[in-house]
């Protein structure tokens, strides 16, 4: 059965800092992985989308990478900046079961 | 227009009412999901949709009914809830799923907060 992990569950953090979210999956035979973002209240937003068959992905101040073989997956955050603060989910996508499983987040605070 | 949306945004309700969830998606979809996201708990899948046909039923208490007319629209009916239903409950839509996979990228809406007393 596919569990994902996101340690830390909650981070704070100085604006500027460049830091990085961690997210582990139990089964390594994944088809994707994406990453959310979440406002209190709100629903998600997604940031990243890496197929099984890639190892990266870019966007802006933020990079995803995909280790399938050891089970983690991390999100790269460069300068943080206030409004960076949120809630980060992980997902990966079970081959067996064809569901997208999501881990409990990281709760980050960036603080001005 | 936003990409999915989702009305009301809150909702409280007695244990013996009846209400309905509305989803609605502007982004040429195929398939609709909806998720109930509970306190100190991961999203949890209830329902899928592909091409309006329901694809997946993930264990749902009966008192949970989806309606999909077409691909652009999904509820989601409540009857007789229990408090420990209070929850976000998400909606979310993908190109299609290939198979039985989310191969693609997954569009969110705000959420319907459930409140049942």
């Amino acid at each position: 059965k596919q569990e994902v992990t996101q340690i830390p569950a909650a981070l704070s953090v100085p604006e500027g800092e460049n830091l990085v979210l961690n997210c582990s999956f139990t089964d390594s035979a994944i088809y994707n992985l994406q990453w959310f973002r979440q406002d209190p209240g709100k629903g998600l937003t997604s940031l990243l989308l890496i197929q099984s068959s890639q190892r990266e992905q870019t966007s802006g101040r933020l990079n995803a990478s995909l280790d399938k073989s050891s089970g983690r997956s991390t999100l790269y955050i460069a300068a943080s900046q206030p409004g960076d603060s949120a809630t980060y989910l992980c997902a990966a996508g079970s081959s067996n079961t064809g569901k997208l499983i999501f881990g409990q987040g990281t709760t980050l605070q960036v603080k001005p | 227009e936003t990409g999915v949306t989702q009305t009301p945004r809150h909702l409280v309700m007695g244990m013996t009412n009846k209400k309905s969830l509305k989803c609605e998606q502007h982004l040429g979809h195929n398939a609709m999901y909806w998720y109930k996201q509970s306190a100190k708990k991961p999203l949890e899948l209830m329902f899928v949709y592909n091409f309006k046909e329901q694809t997946e039923n993930n264990s749902v208490p009966s008192r949970f009914s989806p309606e999909c007319p077409n691909s652009s629209h999904l509820f989601l009916h409540l009857h007789t809830l229990q408090p420990e239903d209070s929850a976000l409950y998400l909606c979310a839509s993908s190109q299609d799923r290939g198979g039985r996979r989310d191969t693609g990228e997954l569009f969110f809406g705000e959420g319907s907060r459930l409140t049942v007393l």
